[in-house]
């Protein structure tokens, strides 16, 4: 158990809708980051977050968006869901921004989309 | 951007045989990770090194930090049943802008039938 917890474990949803993804960092950490894991595009960084303030972008599209919140929980909206949108999402925490700063993983929220 | 070309894409072990994969980047990384993903769950963090050169164990794994800072490998030996799963690389720079993960493709670990 590596202390970071997402929710949900799975979903399934519609073309056109929006979810939200959760994400509780290990105690203590002050950055999470939010991955997409895809069967054609392995582990792609979206979005890093650290004390509540966006800190790094990479490949996240226009239709999703995150947040973190003062008790450092993180979420991940995701909207006008697509059929490519499916993938596995992890978030990920670390304590701090330095050398020697280790990312653990959450077990992931699989979304379907039909 | 950066890109991590992780090898091999698979191989096939047979218990108690040794194994090895590396990762190369297009340019540095201040600290090489590597995980383990089973289907269904996220990466575990398998080991962590930090200063170029460095040479870490865990248990029948082993890891160097290329000198470059460019490269990674990975060792396991005696491998058992359980070393199956896929091994990424992860590289990490450290920048005011952040300090995300850049993965490799994946080794995919099976068993010889």
């Amino acid at each position: 158990d590596s202390g970071v917890t997402q929710t949900p474990k799975h979903l399934i949803t519609a073309t056109g809708q929006r979810v939200t993804l959760r994400c509780s960092p290990r105690s203590g950490d002050l950055s999470v980051y939010w991955y997409q894991q895809s069967l054609d595009q392995g582990l792609q960084f979206l979005i890093q977050y650290y004390n509540g303030e966006e800190r790094a972008k990479g490949n996240i599209l226009e239709r999703f968006s995150a947040q973190q919140f003062p008790d450092l929980h993180s979420e991940l909206n995701l909207s006008s869901l697509e059929l490519g949108d499916s993938a596995l999402y992890f978030c990920a925490s670390s304590s701090r921004e330095s050398s020697g700063n280790t990312i653990y993983f959450g077990e992931g929220s699989w979304l379907t989309v039909v | 951007g950066q890109q991590l070309n992780q090898s091999p894409q698979s191989m096939f072990i047979q218990e108690g045989e040794d194994v090895s994969m590396n990762c190369t980047s297009s340019s540095i990384f201040n600290t090489w990770l590597w995980y383990k993903q089973d289907p269904g769950e996220g990466p575990v963090l398998l080991i962590a090194l930090y200063k170029a050169g460095e040479l870490t164990s865990n248990g029948r794994l082993t890891a160097q930090f290329g000198i470059t800072r460019k490269d990674s490998f990975l060792n396991i030996s005696a491998s058992i049943p359980s070393d199956v799963g896929i091994y990424f690389c992860a590289g990490q720079l450290f920048k005011a802008a952040g300090n995300k993960l850049t993965f490799g493709g994946g080794t995919r670990v099976l068993v010889k039938p």
